[in-house]
């Protein structure tokens, strides 16, 4: 079965740029989006089909999928951003999700 | 605004069914734009998707849950609900219920743009 397949960890300096992998066989032909998830909460959606920010998304958030892989950016990354991500796709009629990387900022 | 609302037993016992119904408001079950859906958490993993649901009743299953998993919807109280039988304690995580957007091309749930706050639901005699 697909599988996607994410570091567990990422870390960063403030006001630089992180980027979370989300890697799978040709990933690039298939549409990706990426979800923030702080402690207590729920998901939030910040990349959909690869690329496109919902509203209410800040413009630092960008994502790419070409390939095996699928790359969430966050440019001049801020404490806020501090959160778990997560990939997720669409294969063979089951919606999957990658397991997730911890982002610290310091 | 689109707010969805989980509510059922936070506590189910081991073999017997948990049931849980997810209530939609600012937006309607019956439009045909959009999947609805549920994802689990268990406590201090990542996500797992369950199953989505259009509004005809058309589902898609995890393939690992799907012989115990039933999603149905309810158009008259713009609900829809998730049934998990024979549960264990591998099943005890937060359900969110949420909304997913077919893609530019294609028509599947493919991402999920809003979701409730969740609801834990333990398993456990």
């Amino acid at each position: 079965s697909y599988e996607v397949t994410q570091p567990p960890s990422v870390s960063v300096s403030p006001g630089q740029t992180a980027s979370i992998t989300c890697s799978g066989n040709n990933l690039g032909n298939k549409f990706t989006s990426w979800y923030q998830q702080k402690p207590g909460q729920s998901p939030v959606l910040v990349i959909y089909q690869d690329t496109k920010r919902p509203s209410g998304i800040p413009e630092r958030f960008s994502g790419s999928n070409s390939g095996n892989t699928a790359t969430l950016t966050i440019s001049g990354t801020q404490a806020v951003d501090e959160a778990d991500y997560y990939c997720q796709t669409w294969d063979s009629s089951t919606v999957l999700f990658g397991g997730g990387t911890k982002l610290t900022v310091l | 605004q689109l707010q969805l609302q989980e509510s059922g037993p936070g506590l189910v016992k081991p073999s017997e069914t948990l049931s849980l119904t997810c209530t939609v408001s600012g937006g309607s079950v019956s439009s045909s734009d959009y999947f609805w859906g549920w994802i689990r958490q268990p406590p201090g993993k990542g996500l797992e998707w369950v199953g989505s649901i259009f509004y005809s009743g058309y589902t898609y299953y995890n393939p690992s849950l799907e012989s115990r998993v039933t999603i149905s919807v309810d158009t008259s109280k713009n609900q829809f609900s998730l049934k998990l039988t024979s549960v264990t304690a591998a099943d005890t995580a937060v359900y969110f219920c949420a909304r997913a957007q077919p893609p530019s091309r294609g028509w599947y749930p493919s991402f999920f743009d809003g979701w409730g706050q969740g609801t834990l639901v333990t398993v456990s005699s």
